[in-house]
């Protein structure tokens, strides 16, 4: 156990539905991650936050998707419209920008789109 | 931005012996990560180096900086260590926060 959780663990949904899923990093960590992975492929960025502020969003990040840290603790991540591309794994990390640069990882929510 | 290529990306092998793992990336860094992934996707912080080697148990990671190269070595393999290993560099060299991942290494190990 890292420290870092995501719920749920699994979600299985249907073409069009929204779907969001849940972060909480390390407590005294200001930074967070949220990166995703398809099978086989190692995990790609998709954004990230220092405290509540969302510095930057990838260009993987379609308009369906958003991301929140409304008080710089745990973090959101939704998907409207869920196609099946969206299927894949969804990991949150978090670390202290003023300590090590590791980055601590969560257990990650699998994302099936029926 | 950063590619991080790994190479195998797939390796089986039989217990005891030497593994070896190896990772490239194209822009100057100041840390190379190696990670950890389990069935069920669960992934954990194996080393972070800026230079030299590090040691942990069985495992040894090696980094070149002037190469752009890093090693992860694994002594006495045992199937528990069956694994998908990735390494992972910062994405664009000292720019923007977080990291860009090579594909992985699937490790298996035989008894």
């Amino acid at each position: 156990d890292t420290g870092v959780s995501q719920d749920p663990r699994h979600k299985i949904t249907k073409r069009g539905q929204n779907v969001t899923f849940r972060c909480d990093p390390i407590s005294e960590h200001n930074r967070l991650y949220w990166y995703r992975q398809t099978l086989g492929q190692g995990p790609e960025f998709l954004t990230y936050f220092q405290n509540e502020a969302q510095l930057e969003k990838s260009r993987l990040l379609s308009d369906r998707f958003s991301a929140e840290r409304p008080k710089g603790s745990f973090s959101t991540l939704e998907i409207q419209r869920t196609e099946q591309g969206d299927s894949a794994m969804y990991l949150c990390a978090s670390r202290n920008s003023g300590a090590s640069d590791t980055q601590y990882f969560g257990p990650g929510t699998r994302l099936t789109v029926l | 931005k950063n590619e991080v290529e790994q190479s195998p990306q797939n390796l089986t092998a039989q217990e005891g012996e030497f593994i070896t793992i190896n990772c490239s990336y194209s822009v100057g860094i100041s840390a190379l990560h190696w990670l950890q992934q389990h069935p069920g996707g669960g992934i954990v912080s194996l080393f972070m180096l800026s230079s030299g080697k590090k040691k942990h148990g069985r495992l040894i990671a090696t980094i070149n900086i002037q190469e752009k190269h890093s090693s992860l070595h694994i002594t006495a393999s045992h199937p528990r260590d069956s694994a998908v290993y990735i390494c992972a560099a910062p994405r664009s060299g000292g720019g923007a926060d977080g990291l860009t991942f090579g594909k992985g290494t699937h490790l298996i190990i035989q008894p």
